[in-house]
């Protein structure tokens, strides 16, 4: 079974400043993992994925993340907000079936100017 | 056209009528899926096709209809829907198997029932 935790529904940060999004996963494999990001009127755009190589995942537009296993996190990060990345961001946890990807609530980026 | 392209963009209908959404990609992949996204919900995964094998969603209501005619197609057919059906879905489509591959979304349809 498995399931991912976003921590924060909403996040808030001023253009320039860095990024921190939370998610935390659950699960009974060796986990792949995924951020996507969803501007408003459009589908999900893969940013990032973590697939059991080098831990630390560095993904489109300045975007990285890093797999910690012994705190089961997957946390996103951008040293310095863009207005352009204020959206939607969803973590992803996916097991070795096709019907296996379970997809956090979502957190909503807001960049301030 | 290139990647996942999904019509119409937008759809509204009565409870009473028939309408069907189309899905179409161009990546080769071989598994497609149907997604409902509501408002202050996370993503529902409604139904899978792999390898020409359809896994569904048990608690998707009879009223969606999926059909997946080959690998770069797929439909799926609505009728007698319920205001609560209003959402955004979206069609994804992946290389099937084993592994970590990621899905590839469309722009979705935003499906508005009266």
């Amino acid at each position: 079974a498995q399931s991912v935790t976003q921590l924060d529904s909403h996040v808030s940060v001023s253009e320039g400043t860095p990024v921190l999004l939370r998610c935390n996963y659950s699960s009974s494999y060796s986990p792949s993992l995924f951020w996507y990001v969803q501007h408003p009127n459009k589908g999900l755009q893969l940013l990032l994925k973590y697939t059991s190589a080098a831990t630390l995942v560095k993904g489109i537009n300045g975007f990285e993340a890093e797999f910690k296993k012994s705190e089961t996190s997957f946390h996103l990060t951008k040293p310095s907000a863009h207005m352009s990345d204020a959206a939607e961001y969803f973590c992803v946890v996916k097991g070795p079936n096709n019907n296996d990807m379970r997809f956090g609530a979502g957190t909503r980026l807001t960049v301030k100017p | 056209e290139t990647g996942v392209t999904q019509t119409p963009r937008h759809l509204v209908m009565g409870m009473t009528n028939k309408k069907s959404l189309k899905c179409e990609q161009h990546l080769g992949h071989n598994a497609m899926y149907w997604y409902k996204q509501s408002a202050k919900k996370p993503l529902e995964l409604m139904f899978v096709y792999s390898l020409e094998e359809r896994v569904e969603n048990n608690s998707v209501p009879s009223r969606f209809s999926p059909e997946c005619p080959n690998s770069s197609h797929l439909f799926l057919h609505l009728h007698t829907l319920q205001p609560e059906d209003s959402a955004l879905y979206l069609c994804a489509s992946s290389q099937a198997g084993q592994g970590y591959n990621e899905q590839f979304f469309g722009p979705g349809t935003r499906l508005t029932v009266l």
